[in-house]
């Protein structure tokens, strides 16, 4: 079965600076998706940012990039110019191509400091 | 354009009730899920559908029940409710596996057994 891992309960950082949240995820499959979501106080669920496993090259959207090992099934997002905005809890999440469940990780949260 | 759409809000119920969550999407999506997140933890799968007519069961199914007689609605039944079921849940949706495999959530339901 699939297993998603965060590590790290909680983190914190201060404004301007930069961050980096981890996961790990544990599959016997080759292609698969791996996502960072965002959960505000409002408990709403926003997309962070993608990858494809088969691509090499490291996804990017903005101030929010990712490391993606594959080798190591390692996925840890980098937040850059952190923000006020950016306090929330971060789920890492894994999706297969083939059983189409959705599986998360138990979540960082993330404390920025002014 | 609304989403995913989950009603009610906020609920109480009492021991041995038992309720329907609702959850309805207008993005002509064919997957669709059921998740719990307890207080401080991540998302648990309940159940989900890769279509209508068409659910299978998640890490978390004891004590739920689920349909899908439409593409849109995906409605959640909680029988025989228990304090352990004190969660908040949330529904999703999102296309089959292709480039669009983002999943789109409802605003969840805070559910609490008394």
């Amino acid at each position: 079965a699939q297993t998603v891992t965060q590590s790290q309960p909680e983190m914190s950082v201060q404004e301007a600076e930069t961050v980096t949240l981890s996961c790990t995820y544990d599959t016997s499959e080759s292609d698969y998706y791996l996502f960072w979501y965002k959960q505000p106080p409002s408990r709403q669920m926003i997309l962070v940012i993608r990858q494809e496993a088969y691509k090499q090259q490291n996804a990017t959207e903005n101030r929010f990039s990712v490391n993606f090992q594959k080798a190591a099934k390692s996925f840890s997002l980098k937040i850059s110019d952190s923000q006020l905005g950016d306090a929330a809890m971060y789920f890492c999440a894994y999706r297969t191509y083939n059983t189409d469940k959705l599986i998360f990780g138990t979540g960082t949260r993330l404390q920025v400091f002014p | 354009n609304a989403g995913v759409t989950q009603t009610p809000k906020f609920r109480i119920l009492k021991i041995g009730q038992s309720m329907t969550l609702q959850c309805t999407q207008d993005m002509n999506h064919n997957y669709m899920y059921w998740y719990r997140q307890d207080p401080g933890m991540g998302l648990k799968l309940i159940y989900y559908s890769v279509g209508a007519g068409i659910t299978d069961k998640g890490e978390v199914p004891n004590g739920y029940n689920v349909s899908r007689s439409t593409t849109e609605d995906f409605p959640l039944r909680l029988e025989l409710a228990a304090p352990s079921q004190t969660s908040v849940y949330f529904c999703a949706s999102s296309f089959s596996r292709g480039v669009n495999t983002e999943a789109f959530f409802g605003q969840g339901t805070r559910l609490t057994v008394v």
